[in-house]
């Protein structure tokens, strides 16, 4: 199993400003992933992570607003930029191996709250 | 496009009885099916998966989900709950060439009382 590690854990902005959220993962894996959770509401896929290349986005998300960067096998940051209160989500990286039965492991959140 | 629907928003269980949270799924081909836990202020905790083979799958703190072709189904069962079973539970399908992206369904919130 791999352990994931985000900071901040949570954190307060004003609009207009940017924060990058950090995952660690404590093992090497092949696949990392970002995911927001809008209050009260299930996970949405934002992007996924690619070692040394650009990431990969879904519908709804741009590279813009939602910048990644994924410098080795570890590591990876997101940073949600020009913040709006509908920002205001839990932000989660995860991480997985490339097998097609491998499980999907999740750090603990980001709390972004956006005045 | 996949989809997982879980119908009940908020289930309220009674400690010790047994419980049963529903998960619909429609997906083109044979899916990768997950069930995941959320507690309050944490991320999420893998419970138990199916990626084929036997439909009734095991998994951790004593849950079980059986996976139902014919009625595009994997509800997730507990015999006998905990009080620290009260947390948020999301079903999962997984889809890509890998199964690697998932889709959630909107949660059930499991209250406990004594």
């Amino acid at each position: 199993s791999a352990v994931i590690s985000q900071k901040p854990s949570r954190d307060i902005c004003q609009r207009g400003t940017s924060l990058t959220i950090q995952c660690q993962v404590d093992s090497q894996v092949t696949m990392m992933f970002w995911y927001r959770q809008q209050p009260g509401q299930s996970l949405t896929l934002i992007a996924t992570a690619n070692q040394g290349s650009e990431a990969t986005y879904e519908s709804g998300f741009v590279i813009d607003k939602f910048p990644i960067s994924r410098p080795n096998l570890t590591f990876s940051t997101l940073t949600v930029s020009n913040m709006s209160p509908e920002d205001s989500s839990i932000y989660l990286c995860s991480g997985r191996g490339g097998g097609r039965s491998e499980t999907q492991y999740f750090g603990p959140g980001t709390r972004l709250l956006v005045l | 496009a996949q989809s997982v629907t879980q119908p009940d928003i908020h289930i309220t269980v009674s400690e010790g009885a047994s419980l049963e949270l529903r998960c619909n799924y429609s997906y083109g081909a044979t899916p990768y099916l997950f069930w995941y836990v959320q507690s309050p202020g944490q991320g999420l905790q893998l419970l138990l998966k199916y990626f084929s083979g036997d439909t009734l799958v095991q998994g951790i703190k004593g849950f079980e989900a059986e996976f139902k072709r014919s009625q595009s189904s994997f509800n997730l069962r507990k015999p006998s709950v905990h009080w620290s079973d009260a947390a948020e539970y999301f079903c999962a399908v997984g889809a890509g060439f890998g199964n690697e992206k998932l889709t959630f369904g909107t949660g059930t919130r499991l209250t406990i009382i004594p």
